[in-house]
């Protein structure tokens, strides 16, 4: 009964070779979020929807994007990775974006950058 | 723009012994609401306990209690009979009264308890 699923778990991608992150669940949320969490620091919000409408943080870099085709599906493009951009990446949803509604978030995908 | 402070990287309990992790904020919103959320290692990050900031009393949940000093920005989490599943790192974090897009968490840096058999 796994809630917000992420594929794959670890990823190894080669420096500035195109790599996509993916995020489902099964809890038909309207809000998907995805953070960034580097090795001791706190998790980055990169960007979020809210059903189709797309918010991206002011200080996410453009090398990443993100679709979501549908509500159960939301997935993270990094067009040309650096070794810069080897983290966990965490997805979460939300039923709204108030704070009295929960987020739950996936267990992760660890990007390798070689 | 809102800050979290979490300044102890790590602490160690004994196992049934009770540990107070310490986190401070910094924001000009007057409501808000405040967070501790769980990471275990290799699983997913789960909320633990919620305060808004216009509630005087303290959240509870079963063996976690929060002390909220809202003058201070104050906002510590006790875990009382600490058992071995409590083993995680653990994030404060912080959300202002929103309903809308702008509606987002600030984290703190995270701590890492492990609670020692």
């Amino acid at each position: 009964d796994a809630m917000v699923i992420q594929n794959p778990r670890y990823q190894v991608t080669q420096f500035g070779k195109p790599v996509t992150l993916s995020c489902s669940q099964t809890l038909n949320h309207n809000v998907m979020y995805w953070y960034q969490q580097k090795s001791s620091q706190a998790p980055k919000l990169l960007f979020h929807y809210y059903d189709k409408d797309f918010n991206n943080e002011a200080d996410t870099p453009d090398n990443f994007q993100s679709r979501r085709p549908n509500t159960s599906f939301c997935f993270l493009d990094i067009r040309s990775p650096g070794l810069g951009d080897a983290a966990m990446y965490l997805c979460a949803t939300s039923r709204d974006y108030a704070a009295t509604y929960e987020q739950y978030f996936g267990p992760g995908t660890r990007l390798t950058v070689t | 723009a809102q800050t979290v402070t979490q300044s102890q990287p790590e602490m160690s309990v004994q196992e049934a012994e009770t540990v107070t992790l310490s986190c401070t904020y910094d924001t000009s919103e007057s409501n808000y609401y405040l967070f501790w959320y769980k990471q275990p290692p290799s699983r997913q990050m789960i909320l633990v306990i919620r305060q808004e900031a216009y509630k005087q009393q303290n959240a509870t949940e079963n063996r976690f209690s929060v002390n909220f000093q809202k003058a201070a920005k104050s906002f510590s989490l006790k875990i009382s009979d600490s058992q071995l599943g409590d083993t995680a790192m653990y994030f404060c974090a912080f959300m202002k009264f929103s309903t809308g897009a702008n509606s987002k968490l600030t984290f703190g840096k995270g701590i890492t308890l492990s609670v020692r058999p």
